[in-house]
């Protein structure tokens, strides 16, 4: 069974701060999601991974694949970034089914 | 860009009526939708994989008979919850992947939060 852990399950920063997200998971996959949870509910996909490293702005997502390990990034964090942030890993070769980490909630205050 | 919309975002009714929630891709053709559910607090949970044109595939301890899923076109899936009872009050969110393999896109409704009075 694959299982995903995230950490920290919250975490709150000062504006401008470097923020790190760290998640885990136990079996081989064949992707895996960071997703962003607004207040509301909505969700949006930040990246998906499969290897290495992908920048969007001020987000950075790295993937180690033999550790099994991936962290979200953060640079010159802002109050609009405090969401909860969900890793989420699919597996085999077709259409995503995804098995979503605890999630962690991020607060920045200004 | 790619638009998965999710009626409605908010819903209450007392119990034992039914509840129907659509998610439509607006300018993609869903093959598949993913319907989940999250109670407050927790993280999403699988319900349901519905196909275009068969039947869904439920994950273990999930009714077929009390979430229906219908999937009849290409841009347009639902979930109804049939005779709703307080403890099926949850958010409930679709996505669709703009693909049909593992690294395609995926796109998310906004949710719809149920309240069962």
């Amino acid at each position: 069974k694959n299982e995903v852990e995230q950490s920290p399950q919250n975490l709150t920063a000062q504006e401008g701060e470097f923020i790190t997200i760290n998640c885990s998971y136990s079996v081989g996959i064949s992707a895996l999601h960071w997703l962003q949870q607004h207040p509301g509910g909505g969700i949006v996909s930040l990246f998906m991974l499969s290897s290495g490293k992908k920048k969007h702005g001020r987000l950075i997502a790295t993937i180690n694949i033999q550790e099994k390990h991936s962290s979200l990034h953060i640079t010159a964090s802002h109050p609009r970034d405090s969401a909860v942030y969900i890793c989420a890993v699919s597996f085999g070769r077709g259409a995503q089914k995804l098995v979503f980490g605890q999630g962690t909630r991020l607060t920045i205050n200004p | 860009g790619a638009v998965v919309s999710q009626h409605p975002s908010r819903v209450i009714c007392k119990s034992g009526t039914s509840v129907k929630i659509e998610c439509r891709s607006l300018d993609f053709q869903a093959t598949t939708m993913f319907w989940y559910r999250q109670f407050p607090k927790q993280s999403l949970m699988l319900m349901a994989t519905s196909n275009e044109g068969s039947k869904a595939t439920y994950e273990q301890g999930v009714e077929k008979d009390k979430f229906l899923i219908n999937h009849a076109s290409l841009t347009l899936s639902t979930l109804t919850v049939t005779s709703a009872h307080p403890e099926d009050s949850s958010f409930y969110i679709c996505s669709a992947p703009q693909g049909g393999s593992y690294n395609s896109p995926l796109h998310f409704g906004n949710g719809t939060r149920l309240t069962v009075t």
